[in-house]
C-alpha cells in the first residue's frame, strides 16, 4: 500500500513555462514533506521542503503547496529550463518515527 | 568536497554469494541510512542509523545487515543474496538524529545485479 503516490509516471513541458508536479498522501499523521530531484547516475538532491503547519513554501523558481484537507502537494517550477529536466521525488515524514517515506517519482522533460 | 561515497557503482553476482557495499561519508553526520529504489515503488528504506553502535530496521530490511563501528562508514551486507535483491541502492547521510527535516545528501548509488 503505497502511503505517498506520484501519480505521473513522466510529464513534459514547454521551456520557459509551468511545472507543476503532484504528489498524494493517504496518511494524515505526515507532518513534513520534501522534495528530491534526480539527474540520471546521480544519487538524489534536496531541493525544497513544507511543514504540514503552513500551506505554502516559496524558493527562487521552485515553490510547494500543501493542501492538508485533500492531502496534496504539488511542486510549481516557474519559468521552467533545459536544466530543470530530471525525475523529481515527494517524500513524507512519519511523525511516529521520523522516517521518511517516499513516491515513486515523476519524470519531467522540458522541450527547448 | 563534500560527499558520501558508494563502492562498488556497479556490480554483477551470483544467488548466495555474500557480498558488501561499503558507504563513507566526510561530513562527519550522525545519521546514515540505506535505500533501495524500483521500478514504480520509488525509494524504500532498507536500515537507518542515529549514530556509532545504533542501527535500526527500516521498511524493507530482510535479507539485509549493516553495521556503524565507525561514525563515516556505514556498509550494507547481504549475506545470501537472492535475484529479488536486484536493484537500485543508495546510501545517505544527514547531519541531525534522523528528523526528517534536515535534508539528506544521497551517494551515486549502487547498481546490484543478481542472477
Amino acid at each position: 500500500d503505497q502511503q505517498v503516490k506520484q501519480n505521473s509516471p513522466s510529464l513534459s513541458v514547454q521551456e520557459g513555462r509551468i511545472s507543476i508536479l503532484n504528489c498524494d498522501y493517504t496518511n494524515s499523521m505526515f507532518d513534513y514533506f520534501l522534495w528530491y530531484k534526480k539527474y540520471p547516475a546521480e544519487g538524489p538532491t534536496f531541493l525544497i521542503s513544507i511543514s504540514s503547519i503552513k500551506d505554502k513554501n516559496e524558493d527562487g523558481r521552485f515553490t510547494v503547496f500543501l493542501n492538508k484537507s485533500a492531502k496534496h502537494l504539488s511542486l510549481h517550477i516557474v519559468p521552467s529550463q533545459p536544466g530543470d529536466s530530471a525525475v523529481y521525488f515527494c517524500a513524507a515524514r512519519r511523525d511516529s518515527n521520523y522516517q521518511l517515506i517516499w513516491g515513486a517519482g515523476t519524470k519531467l522533460i522540458i522541450k527547448p | 568536497e563534500a560527499q558520501v561515497t558508494q563502492n562498488p557503482r556497479y556490480l554483477i553476482t551470483v544467488t548466495g554469494k555474500k557480498l558488501t557495499v561499503t558507504c563513507s561519508q566526510n561530513m562527519n553526520h550522525e545519521y546514515m541510512s540505506w535505500y533501495r529504489q524500483d521500478p514504480g515503488l520509488g525509494l524504500r528504506q532498507i536500515y537507518y542509523s542515529m549514530n556509532v553502535e545504533v542501527t535500526d530496521k527500516g521498511d524493507v530490511p530482510e535479507g539485509y545487515k549493516v553495521s556503524r563501528k565507525e561514525k563515516r562508514n556505514f556498509p550494507l551486507i547481504l549475506e545470501s543474496p537472492s535475484p529479488n535483491q536486484t536493484s537500485l541502492y543508495f546510501c545517505a547521510s544527514s547531519p541531525e538524529t534522523g528528523t526528517g527535516r534536515q535534508p539528506q545528501h544521497f551517494g551515486d548509488g549502487t547498481r546490484l545485479s543478481i542472477l
